[in-house]
């Protein structure tokens, strides 16, 4: 089963700056099949980004993913006050599953 | 406009059974893979199942193998989660989750999730 580590745990930022998270898999991740999704509280989570850099429909552009193997970033380049929220990687890679997931990232205002 | 609708979640002793149900729509159901994902209170996200198009796949986390069954009424573009001998740590939200692609071959992310069910096991 490949484990995603996410850091930092919790982010603290001002609007206006920018949030670079961290995603580490345990072992590569074929094809950059990993995904991140936004969560706010009481609400079920929002595809941000599939194949490590491809946005998904809706996204502004102000959200961008990187990476390959098994480091991966996505980073938020002038957060808004609506981007403050819990930050999930999820892998797809393994066949079959366990799809994982990290264990988040918390984005707060500061 | 894709709609998932979970309901069946409650209060359930350990030990004891809860089937969960997933209503579609705006979609042609039958053409993608779907999955369940839990979260427990103030944790993250974990996948739990999923199960391609026509059923003919499963697939489980290792910690609900052998007590929890997914499945699927293509007819009625629902989606089912059938968990038996439940635990205190299967409390949690169970979400509905849809694939992003119709007709893969294999499961991905998800692009699409319901607003989820809670599921509280206790006695």
């Amino acid at each position: 089963e490949i484990v995603l580590t996410q850091s930092p745990g919790t982010l603290s930022l001002s609007p206006g700056e920018r949030a670079t998270l961290s995603c580490r898999a345990s072992q590569s991740v074929s094809s950059s099949y990993l995904a991140w999704y936004q969560q706010k509280p009481g609400q079920a989570p929002r595809l941000l980004i599939y194949g490590a850099s491809s946005r998904a429909t809706g996204i502004p552009d102000r959200f961008s993913g990187s990476g390959s193997g098994t480091d991966f970033t996505l980073t938020i380049s002038r957060l808004e006050p609506e981007d403050f929220a819990v930050y999930y990687c999820q892998q797809y890679g393994s066949s079959p599953p366990p799809y994982t997931f990290g264990q988040g990232t918390k984005l707060e205002i500061k | 406009e894709v709609q998932l609708v979970e309901s069946g979640g409650g209060l359930v002793q350990p030990g004891g059974s809860l089937r969960l149900s997933c209503a579609a729509s705006g979609f042609t159901f039958s053409s993608y893979w779907m999955s369940w994902v839990r979260q427990a209170p103030g944790k993250g996200l974990e996948w739990v199942a999923n199960i391609k198009q026509d059923g003919s796949e499963k697939y489980y986390v290792d910690s609900v193998k052998g007590r929890f069954t997914i499945s699927r009424d293509n007819a009625k573009n629902s989606l089912y989660l059938q968990m038996n001998s439940l635990r205190a740590e299967d409390t949690a939200v169970y979400y509905c989750a849809r694939d992003p692609l119709p007709k893969r071959r294999s499961p991905s992310y998800f692009d699409y999730w319901g607003q989820g069910t809670l599921v509280t096991v206790s006695s």
